[in-house]
């Protein structure tokens, strides 16, 4: 099975920061790479699907970029709702269908 | 509007039977493969299994597979999780999601929370 990490498992950033996270596959998964953002008490909601297409609907300060086994989530302007946490999934060889570990971005 | 409805938050005891359920609306019930993924509580997503309602063909993630059913009803557009024997380990939200072959999941419902306790 692929196995998911992402770096860093959390982070403290401020409103108008650039924030990158990164997401690792084990083994190469093309640009089957998926990201998620679960707020508390919330299902997690789809924000980028391809690595780096950004689904409909989701504000264009969110963007993803890689291929192969390394990815990365940047979101260009903090705004007070991105107050959340990210997940990564592969989608390339399933199933089953990994999910990163999460990192959670909170108010510094 | 595509809809995932899931049923009602549940509180058993050990040894409990449970069926939990993912009902759709708003796309053919049969282009799209729903899966189900665990959340235990302060922790991540677990992807548990899928069923493809157009041929009823299922896949499990190995640790959940001696031990939870899905099924579907095609009446009712309607996905099922089920355990006949719940552990104190089976509390957690369970979500269901909607997705095709190598594709995301775009659509997901709003959970359904089991606790298992004596």
């Amino acid at each position: 099975d692929i196995q998911m990490t992402q770096s860093p498992s959390s982070l403290s950033a401020s409103v108008g920061d650039r924030v990158t996270i990164t997401c690792r596959a084990s083994q190469s998964i093309s640009t089957f790479l998926n990201w998620y953002q679960q707020k508390p008490g919330k299902a997690p909601k789809l924000l980028i699907y391809g690595a780096s297409s950004l689904q409909s609907g989701v504000p264009t300060r969110f963007s993803g970029s890689g291929s192969g086994t390394d990815f990365t989530l940047t979101i260009s302007g903090l705004q007070p709702e991105d107050f959340a946490t990210y997940f990564c999934q592969q989608s390339y060889i399933t199933p089953p269908f990994t999910f990163g570990p999460g990192t959670k971005v909170d108010i510094k | 509007e595509v809809l995932l409805a899931q049923s009602g938050a549940e509180v058993k005891k050990p040894g409990d039977s449970l069926r939990i359920s993912c009902q759709v609306s708003g796309y053919n019930f049969g282009n799209y493969w729903i899966s189900w993924v665990r959340q235990m509580p302060g922790k991540g997503l677990e992807w548990v299994g899928r069923i493809d309602p157009a041929d009823s063909y299922t896949n499990y993630s190995p640790p959940f597979r001696a031990h939870v059913t899905i099924t579907d009803d095609k009446s009712i557009n309607t996905v099922y999780l089920q355990w006949s024997s719940l552990k104190a380990s089976d509390s957690a939200m369970y979500y269901c999601a909607r997705h095709q072959w190598r594709s995301p999941f775009d659509s997901w419902g709003p959970g359904t929370l089991v606790t298992v306790s004596s």
